[in-house]
């Protein structure tokens, strides 16, 4: 079984400063790993995903995140933060059926002017 | 090109109502999916058409939830009757494909219910 685990439900940093947000999964078979951005009255939008290859992955807006298996994480960085970047981030994992997403509970990113 | 879109954006019933929400995927995605999040809890999955057919629907609460998605294009997920513990955001998602593993879903902007 696949699960996934976010930690912080709340991130707030400064305008410009490194965005860290954690992200760690169990799998039993290698994963497919995902990071979604849900923005305010928006749907969710894929940021980024790994699959196989280079286990650093670049996204939209500046995010990228790196596939760790040893440590099985999956954070999600961005050098330098801007207001925009405000939103709640999930990160997800596909489980073994290959169809349905298995989200974390969610990381809300907040922005300091 | 339109992406997913739900119907209504928000909904607020009484308890042991009648609801009905409504998804449209992108045209020519194969794959619908609904999912929902309860407040302050994870997103999690409900279940899977592969066109007009339930490909999994492990993720279903009870059988006072019954979806639809007759001929293979939009799709109904109707609450009979209502619970409190049914408020949450409900996602649909839409992806092309069949049978590709990683194929990217689009998400609508989801419908809010609120039971009362």
């Amino acid at each position: 079984a696949q699960s996934v685990t976010q930690l912080g439900s709340h991130v707030s940093v400064s305008e410009g400063a490194l965005v860290l947000l954690r992200c760690n999964y169990s799998s039993s078979v290698p994963p497919y790993l995902f990071w979604y951005v849900q923005y305010p009255n928006q749907g969710l939008q894929l940021l980024l995903k790994y699959t196989t290859g280079a286990t650093l992955v670049k996204g939209i807006n500046g995010f990228e995140a790196e596939f760790k298996k040893s440590e099985t994480s999956f954070h999600l960085t961005k050098p330098s933060a801007h207001m925009s970047d405000a939103a709640e981030y999930f990160c997800a994992v596909i489980g073994w059926s290959a169809s349905k997403i298995i989200f974390g509970s969610g990381t809300r990113l907040s922005i300091r002017p | 090109e339109a992406g997913v879109t739900q119907f209504p954006s928000h909904s607020v019933i009484e308890k042991g109502q009648t609801v009905t929400l409504r998804c449209d995927p992108i045209s020519g995605h194969d794959n619908l999916y609904w999912y929902r999040r309860v407040m302050g809890k994870e997103i999690k999955f409900l279940l899977h058409f592969v066109k007009e057919s339930k490909q999994d629907e492990s993720g279903m609460p009870n059988n006072r939830f019954l979806a639809e998605r007759t001929g293979g294009t939009y799709s109904t997920l109707k609450v009979q009757p209502a619970e409190l513990e049914d408020s949450g955001v409900y996602f649909c998602a839409s992806s092309l494909l069949a049978g590709v593993i990683v194929n990217e879903q689009f998400f609508g902007p989801g419908t809010r219910l609120t039971v009362l």
